[in-house]
Protein backbone atom coordinates (compact mmCIF):
# COMPACT_ATOMS: atom_id res chain seq x y z
CA UNK A 1 0.00 0.00 0.00
CA UNK A 2 1.71 3.60 -0.83
CA UNK A 3 1.49 6.12 1.56
CA UNK A 4 2.98 9.56 1.93
CA UNK A 5 3.11 10.85 5.29
CA UNK A 6 4.58 14.65 5.76
CA UNK A 7 5.76 16.18 8.18
CA UNK A 8 3.75 18.53 10.72
CA UNK A 9 2.08 21.81 10.83
CA UNK A 10 3.99 24.99 10.82
CA UNK A 11 4.02 28.34 12.22
CA UNK A 12 6.11 31.44 9.91
CA UNK A 13 6.77 34.87 10.14
CA UNK A 14 6.51 37.08 7.08
CA UNK A 15 9.69 36.69 5.05
CA UNK A 16 10.79 33.46 6.23
CA UNK A 17 11.07 30.18 4.24
CA UNK A 18 9.18 26.48 5.58
CA UNK A 19 10.23 22.90 4.40
CA UNK A 20 7.90 20.31 4.00
CA UNK A 21 8.78 16.73 3.98
CA UNK A 22 7.40 13.58 2.17
CA UNK A 23 8.13 10.39 2.82
CA UNK A 24 7.11 7.95 0.60
CA UNK A 25 6.92 4.07 0.98
CA UNK A 26 4.79 1.00 -0.29
CA UNK A 27 6.51 1.37 -4.05
CA UNK A 28 9.40 2.59 -6.14
CA UNK A 29 10.13 5.87 -5.10
CA UNK A 30 12.18 7.01 -8.64
CA UNK A 31 9.68 5.52 -10.61
CA UNK A 32 6.99 8.60 -10.33
CA UNK A 33 6.94 12.03 -10.04
CA UNK A 34 5.90 13.64 -6.64
CA UNK A 35 4.52 16.74 -6.94
CA UNK A 36 3.04 19.46 -4.21
CA UNK A 37 -0.54 21.55 -3.82
CA UNK A 38 -1.82 23.64 -2.37
CA UNK A 39 -5.05 24.82 -0.61
CA UNK A 40 -5.91 27.92 1.12
CA UNK A 41 -8.00 28.08 3.59
CA UNK A 42 -11.87 27.61 2.38
CA UNK A 43 -10.62 27.51 -1.46
CA UNK A 44 -9.67 25.03 -3.99
CA UNK A 45 -6.22 23.74 -5.09
CA UNK A 46 -3.25 25.16 -6.59
CA UNK A 47 -0.43 23.27 -8.65
CA UNK A 48 3.10 24.50 -7.18
CA UNK A 49 5.79 22.01 -9.19
CA UNK A 50 7.28 18.52 -9.12
CA UNK A 51 10.38 16.52 -9.71
CA UNK A 52 11.10 12.98 -10.70
CA UNK A 53 13.09 11.73 -7.99
CA UNK A 54 16.90 11.26 -9.53
CA UNK A 55 15.70 13.33 -12.90
CA UNK A 56 16.37 16.66 -13.88
CA UNK A 57 15.13 19.56 -14.43
CA UNK A 58 11.68 20.21 -11.95
CA UNK A 59 8.89 21.51 -12.72
CA UNK A 60 8.02 24.73 -11.05
CA UNK A 61 4.71 27.02 -11.54
CA UNK A 62 5.30 30.15 -12.93
CA UNK A 63 3.65 31.79 -10.05
CA UNK A 64 6.21 30.56 -7.60
CA UNK A 65 9.43 30.71 -9.62
CA UNK A 66 12.55 31.82 -7.68
CA UNK A 67 10.70 31.39 -4.34
CA UNK A 68 9.78 27.71 -4.21
CA UNK A 69 12.40 24.75 -4.63
CA UNK A 70 11.88 20.73 -4.45
CA UNK A 71 14.13 17.89 -3.94
CA UNK A 72 14.30 14.70 -3.69
CA UNK A 73 16.62 12.03 -1.49
CA UNK A 74 16.70 8.82 -3.02
CA UNK A 75 18.44 7.23 0.13
CA UNK A 76 15.05 7.82 2.65
CA UNK A 77 12.56 8.30 -0.41
CA UNK A 78 11.64 11.59 1.01
CA UNK A 79 10.68 14.43 -1.27
CA UNK A 80 11.17 18.07 -0.08
CA UNK A 81 9.08 21.72 -0.72
CA UNK A 82 10.97 24.68 0.65
CA UNK A 83 9.17 27.91 0.11
CA UNK A 84 10.74 31.37 0.99
CA UNK A 85 10.25 34.60 0.98
CA UNK A 86 6.75 33.82 2.77
CA UNK A 87 3.57 36.05 2.97
CA UNK A 88 -0.33 35.80 4.57
CA UNK A 89 -1.10 34.11 1.71
CA UNK A 90 0.90 31.49 2.17
CA UNK A 91 -1.54 30.68 4.77
CA UNK A 92 -2.31 27.14 3.26
CA UNK A 93 -2.36 23.12 3.68
CA UNK A 94 0.59 21.77 1.49
CA UNK A 95 0.14 18.50 0.02
CA UNK A 96 2.23 16.01 -1.63
CA UNK A 97 0.87 14.08 -4.42
CA UNK A 98 2.02 11.00 -6.30
CA UNK A 99 1.63 11.00 -10.36
CA UNK A 100 0.39 8.22 -12.48
CA UNK A 101 -0.41 7.11 -15.47
CA UNK A 102 -2.67 4.02 -15.79
CA UNK A 103 -1.37 0.93 -18.19
CA UNK A 104 -5.21 1.07 -19.29
CA UNK A 105 -4.90 4.72 -20.72
CA UNK A 106 -2.76 4.92 -23.91
CA UNK A 107 -3.16 8.70 -23.66
CA UNK A 108 -0.31 9.14 -20.64
CA UNK A 109 -2.95 11.50 -18.76
CA UNK A 110 -1.41 11.85 -15.15
CA UNK A 111 -3.30 11.52 -12.12
CA UNK A 112 -2.53 12.30 -8.76
CA UNK A 113 -3.14 8.76 -7.55
CA UNK A 114 -2.10 8.92 -3.71
CA UNK A 115 -1.98 11.78 -1.60
CA UNK A 116 -0.28 13.04 1.39
CA UNK A 117 -2.62 14.20 4.49
CA UNK A 118 -1.40 17.67 3.94
CA UNK A 119 0.92 20.12 6.16
CA UNK A 120 -1.08 23.36 7.37
CA UNK A 121 1.38 26.03 7.30
CA UNK A 122 0.43 29.17 9.19
CA UNK A 123 1.91 32.47 7.83
CA UNK A 124 1.80 35.53 10.53
CA UNK A 125 3.63 37.82 12.34
CA UNK B 1 -2.58 28.72 -17.95
CA UNK B 2 -5.93 26.97 -18.70
CA UNK B 3 -8.59 27.73 -17.05
CA UNK B 4 -11.46 25.45 -15.35
CA UNK B 5 -14.86 25.88 -14.48
CA UNK B 6 -17.41 23.85 -12.86
CA UNK B 7 -21.05 23.91 -12.13
CA UNK B 8 -22.81 24.05 -10.62
CA UNK B 9 -20.69 25.31 -7.59
CA UNK B 10 -22.95 23.34 -5.22
CA UNK B 11 -26.22 21.61 -5.05
CA UNK B 12 -28.59 19.50 -2.88
CA UNK B 13 -29.58 16.31 -3.04
CA UNK B 14 -31.11 13.46 -1.41
CA UNK B 15 -29.93 9.90 -0.98
CA UNK B 16 -30.47 7.81 -3.68
CA UNK B 17 -30.46 10.61 -6.27
CA UNK B 18 -28.76 11.15 -9.76
CA UNK B 19 -26.18 13.58 -9.54
CA UNK B 20 -24.56 15.59 -12.85
CA UNK B 21 -21.76 17.99 -12.24
CA UNK B 22 -20.23 19.90 -15.45
CA UNK B 23 -16.32 20.98 -16.24
CA UNK B 24 -15.47 23.19 -18.42
CA UNK B 25 -11.74 23.88 -20.02
CA UNK B 26 -10.37 27.27 -21.32
CA UNK B 27 -9.27 25.47 -24.21
CA UNK B 28 -9.13 22.06 -25.96
CA UNK B 29 -7.67 19.03 -23.66
CA UNK B 30 -8.62 16.02 -25.45
CA UNK B 31 -9.15 13.31 -22.54
CA UNK B 32 -6.59 15.02 -20.03
CA UNK B 33 -9.55 15.22 -17.19
CA UNK B 34 -9.46 13.91 -13.30
CA UNK B 35 -12.33 14.31 -11.00
CA UNK B 36 -11.15 13.84 -7.17
CA UNK B 37 -13.77 13.41 -4.32
CA UNK B 38 -12.91 15.73 -0.96
CA UNK B 39 -14.10 15.47 2.48
CA UNK B 40 -13.85 17.98 5.01
CA UNK B 41 -10.21 17.71 6.34
CA UNK B 42 -9.16 15.30 4.04
CA UNK B 43 -6.93 14.59 0.90
CA UNK B 44 -8.68 14.55 -2.15
CA UNK B 45 -9.12 10.98 -3.62
CA UNK B 46 -9.06 10.29 -7.22
CA UNK B 47 -12.28 9.14 -8.48
CA UNK B 48 -11.72 9.31 -12.50
CA UNK B 49 -8.87 9.37 -14.96
CA UNK B 50 -8.63 10.33 -18.79
CA UNK B 51 -11.87 11.31 -18.37
CA UNK B 52 -13.84 8.41 -18.08
CA UNK B 53 -11.71 5.54 -16.40
CA UNK B 54 -12.86 4.41 -12.76
CA UNK B 55 -9.70 4.53 -10.49
CA UNK B 56 -9.62 1.64 -8.90
CA UNK B 57 -11.31 0.76 -6.04
CA UNK B 58 -14.07 3.51 -6.72
CA UNK B 59 -17.61 2.32 -6.64
CA UNK B 60 -19.22 1.88 -10.05
CA UNK B 61 -21.99 4.46 -9.51
CA UNK B 62 -18.99 7.37 -10.40
CA UNK B 63 -19.06 7.28 -14.18
CA UNK B 64 -17.49 10.01 -15.88
CA UNK B 65 -17.45 11.29 -19.78
CA UNK B 66 -16.34 13.74 -22.29
CA UNK B 67 -13.25 15.17 -23.99
CA UNK B 68 -11.99 18.41 -25.52
CA UNK B 69 -14.04 21.42 -23.37
CA UNK B 70 -16.95 19.94 -21.70
CA UNK B 71 -16.65 17.08 -19.32
CA UNK B 72 -19.37 15.70 -17.04
CA UNK B 73 -18.98 13.80 -13.76
CA UNK B 74 -22.45 11.71 -12.45
CA UNK B 75 -23.00 9.82 -9.38
CA UNK B 76 -26.22 7.32 -9.64
CA UNK B 77 -27.99 7.02 -6.37
CA UNK B 78 -26.23 9.20 -4.26
CA UNK B 79 -24.93 7.44 -1.06
CA UNK B 80 -24.39 9.10 2.43
CA UNK B 81 -20.55 9.04 1.98
CA UNK B 82 -20.80 10.68 -1.35
CA UNK B 83 -21.43 13.93 0.18
CA UNK B 84 -18.28 15.70 -0.28
CA UNK B 85 -16.72 18.45 -2.45
CA UNK B 86 -15.39 17.40 -5.83
CA UNK B 87 -13.10 18.94 -8.05
CA UNK B 88 -11.61 18.85 -12.05
CA UNK B 89 -8.51 18.99 -13.61
CA UNK B 90 -6.82 19.24 -16.42
CA UNK B 91 -3.30 17.29 -17.19
CA UNK B 92 -2.93 18.47 -21.02
CA UNK B 93 -0.51 21.20 -19.82
CA UNK B 94 1.76 22.73 -17.17
CA UNK B 95 0.60 24.39 -14.63
CA UNK B 96 -2.23 21.81 -13.51
CA UNK B 97 -5.02 23.31 -12.97
CA UNK B 98 -8.06 22.79 -11.04
CA UNK B 99 -11.49 23.45 -11.03
CA UNK B 100 -13.19 25.62 -8.44
CA UNK B 101 -14.88 22.75 -6.84
CA UNK B 102 -18.97 21.35 -6.81
CA UNK B 103 -20.05 20.53 -2.90
CA UNK B 104 -22.73 18.10 -2.74
CA UNK B 105 -24.92 18.76 0.11
CA UNK B 106 -27.86 16.93 1.99
CA UNK B 107 -31.29 18.46 0.96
Amino acid sequence: QVQLVQSGAEVRSPGSSVRVSCKASGDSFTNYPIDWVRQAPGQGFEWMGGKLPNFDPTNYAQKFQGRITITADESTSTAYMELSSLRSEDTAVYFCARVSTHDDDSSGNEAFDYWGVGTLVIVSS
Amino acid sequence: DIQMTQSPSSLSASVGDRVTITCRASQGISTYLNWYQQTPNKAPKLLIYAASNLQSGVPSRFSGSGSGTEFTLTITSLQPEDFATYYCQQSYDTPRTFGPGTTVGIK
